[in-house]
């Protein structure tokens, strides 16, 4: 096991709703990131915090936003939700000193469905 | 922007077989991390590669990074049915952003 866990494990929402995903990371790391996972497909970078501030974003729009807060655990928001953002939301921490991002540790994932 | 390609996208093998997955990405990669994800699973990291041209081993696992740093692969000796999954390469990208690769399914038949 990895040490970082997210909750809820599954959630079921409508279109037009808003979600809040959450992640706890490793103890000791500074970064966070999410990724996008749809059904076959490879992980989405949709952004990363580091030091509780956006530091890097994928081709994902203004309503996926995010937080990561002082003990480094993270939330990812995603408001006017639609039928494509059903997938696997996965949180991943590493710990950054300089440079880029290494090993990052997985947590096992939210799997979003929107009706 | 930058796209990160595999080859094969599914590969079956006879158990002791062995097998390899091809990277390559359309920008130059300051370092090149691969994972393993199983079915149901999330993806697990294998090891990172920063070096042009370099190579590191893990028992049966063959890490590559290539001269250009924009290609990679990952070659499997005698594989074993605890090999089955999806292999994904993975780098950085300008702007803090991180692509997967399209990933490489594995199944290995006993």
């Amino acid at each position: 096991e990895t040490g970082v866990t997210q909750s809820p494990t599954h959630l079921i929402k409508t279109r037009g709703q808003q979600v809040t995903l959450r992640c706890s990371s490793q103890s000791g790391h500074n970064t966070v990131s999410w990724y996008q996972q749809a059904l076959g497909q490879g992980p989405q970078f949709i952004f990363q915090y580091y030091r509780e501030e956006e530091n890097g974003r994928g081709n994902f729009p203004p309503r996926f936003s995010g937080l990561q807060f002082p003990n480094y655990s993270s939330e990812l928001n995603v408001n006017a939700l639609e039928l494509d953002d059903s997938a696997l939301y996965l949180c991943a921490s590493s710990f950054r000193f300089t440079g880029d991002l290494n090993e990052q540790f997985f947590g096992p994932g939210t799997r979003l469905t929107v009706l | 922007g930058q796209q990160v390609m595999q080859i094969p996208q599914y590969q079956h093998v006879q158990e002791g077989e062995d097998f390899t997955t091809y990277c390559n990405s359309s920008t130059t990669l300051s370092n090149i991390q691969w994972y393993k994800q199983r079915p149901g699973g999330h993806p697990v990291f294998l090891i990172q590669l920063v070096k042009s041209g370099e190579v590191k081993k893990q028992k049966r696992l063959t890490f590559q990074f290539g001269e250009a740093k924009k290609n990679s692969s990952l070659h499997i000796t005698a594989t074993q049915t605890t090999d089955v999954g999806t292999y994904f390469c993975a780098g950085p990208s300008t702007g803090n952003q991180f692509y997967f690769g399209t990933g490489t399914s594995l199944t290995v038949i006993p």
